[in-house]
């Protein structure tokens, strides 16, 4: 059974920095891309980042290029964001989810990060 | 990367059938048949209940299907059934990113 389960959230003040884990387990993480969705509180479903199997070629939403980055650990079927310069927009439930050919087909449960002073 | 339009709300009675669009443009919904559909009850993580345009992943009831003309997807529940009523949510690829609909509430009078 697939398992993805995020780790990281919390509050932080604007201009500050956190860093999301999701641990993968029941497949093969090597071989998927693998993606960071966030939700903001009442509001629908914004793609923030993905990145390549061997971790190489990574991709930004427009409103985290520069501040948000997506790494991950293979050895530790792992994926990780980290996120500087926060701002009090960046509050959202942040998923992490297996990419297979263009579908999101498992996700974690989320993980809430609130940027507020 | 705008989001895809979607309308805010639908609604059908039980047994009934209704239909979600979902309109991009060229550079996404028009431009790849990587359509996705995905429901989400409150408090929940989405679900993926259609993936390239009209595939359904196993365990996902047939009553769900998927289509695409041109700029504009549409997701159909025929047979409405109370455990239907939830938010969801088209996406599709553009490029190397992806990019999702704003949503749509589906209610079941």
């Amino acid at each position: 059974e697939v398992q993805l389960v995020e780790s990281g959230g919390g509050l932080v003040q604007p201009g500050g920095s956190l860093r999301l884990s999701c641990a993968a387990s029941g497949f093969s993480f090597a071989s998927h891309w693998m993606t960071w969705i966030r939700q903001a509180p009442g509001k629908g479903l914004e793609w923030v980042a993905n990145i390549q199997q061997d971790g190489v070629k990574a991709h930004y939403g427009d409103s985290v290029r520069g501040r948000f980055t997506i790494s991950r650990d293979n050895t530790r079927d792992s994926v990780f964001l980290q996120m500087n310069s926060l701002r009090a927009d960046d509050t959202a439930v942040y998923y992490c989810a297996k990419h297979t050919f263009y579908m999101f087909d498992s996700w974690g449960q989320g993980t809430l990060v609130s940027v507020s002073s | 990367q705008s989001a895809l339009t979607q309308p805010p709300s639908a609604s059908g009675s039980p047994g009934q059938s209704v239909t979600i669009s979902c309109t991009g443009t060229s550079s996404d919904v028009g431009g790849y048949n990587y359509v996705s559909w995905y429901q989400q009850h409150p408090g929940k993580a989405p679900k993926l209940m259609i993936y390239e345009v009209n595939k359904r992943p196993s365990g996902v009831p047939d009553r769900f299907s998927g289509s695409k003309s041109g700029n504009t997807a549409s997701l159909t529940v025929s047979g409405l059934q109370s455990e239907d009523e939830a938010d969801y949510y088209c996406s599709s690829n553009a490029g190397d990113n992806s990019v999702f609909g704003g949503g749509t509430k589906l209610t079941v009078l």
